[in-house]
């Protein structure tokens, strides 16, 4: 039972390079979610999902996009990275978004 | 104004003390509340969730206040072991909001 795995750990883009975050969790579990933690601030909530096929925005869903065509994976895409987007992300899953919410060891990302 | 504020802290306390701190969130629809533990650089875990009537684990008691929008935690008996930063969540139509976490640093 590996958990929440998150690849890649870290990554260094260039300004308007696109890329994946993979996310993936082999709990069965129905709600996923993506969160950027920048310094002094709290994690910010993406993009969730409750169940595969449903995505919804969350706090700070611009430049990011997501699909859920799985119950295992969540993947985040950037499509044209920019500087503001450096950060640490985390995903995380739960059976439900009231349930306690296991995260990812998290991508930590610098675009120059 | 943010949903979920707390004090950045940092609380430097010796080993064995008690420490208390608190955390507002300003939708008074809110559902759901919980501690998170977070050792620097790493994922967040759960520490504990927070119920209406209050509840304890172990040397951590968690209360929570709905006509005045606060959650607070308290942690007796300080270990070494607790010095992390504690971020508090809070939950409402599937959407999760944290503050930004409260440091804690446990010295021997």
């Amino acid at each position: 039972n590996a958990g929440v795995t998150q690849t890649p750990k870290f990554q260094v883009l260039k300004t308007g390079q696109s890329m994946t975050l993979q996310c993936a969790q082999d709990m069965n579990h129905e709600y996923m979610s993506w969160y950027r933690q920048d310094p002094g601030m709290g994690l910010r909530l993406i993009h969730y999902s409750v169940g595969a096929g449903i995505t919804d925005q969350g706090e700070v869903p611009n430049g990011y996009n997501v699909s859920r065509s799985t119950t295992e994976d969540f993947p985040l895409r950037l499509l044209s990275a920019a500087p503001s987007q450096t950060s640490v992300y985390f995903c995380a899953s739960a059976p439900g978004a009231e349930e306690t919410q296991y995260f990812g060891p998290g991508t930590r990302l610098l675009v120059l | 104004r943010k949903e979920v504020e707390q004090d950045p802290g940092p609380f430097n306390v010796p080993e064995g003390a008690t420490v208390a701190f608190n955390c507002t969130y300003s939708n008074s629809a809110s559902q759901s509340f919980f501690w998170y533990r977070q050792d620097c650089r790493k994922e967040p875990k759960l520490l504990m969730s927070v119920y209406s009537s209050g509840n304890e684990d172990g040397r951590f008691t968690a209360q929570l206040n709905r006509a005045s929008q606060y959650i607070s935690l308290l942690i007796r008996d300080s270990k070494l072991s607790d010095s992390a930063t504690y971020l508090c969540v809070v939950s409402n139509d599937y959407k999760l909001s944290f503050g930004a976490g409260t440091t804690v640093t446990v010295r021997a």
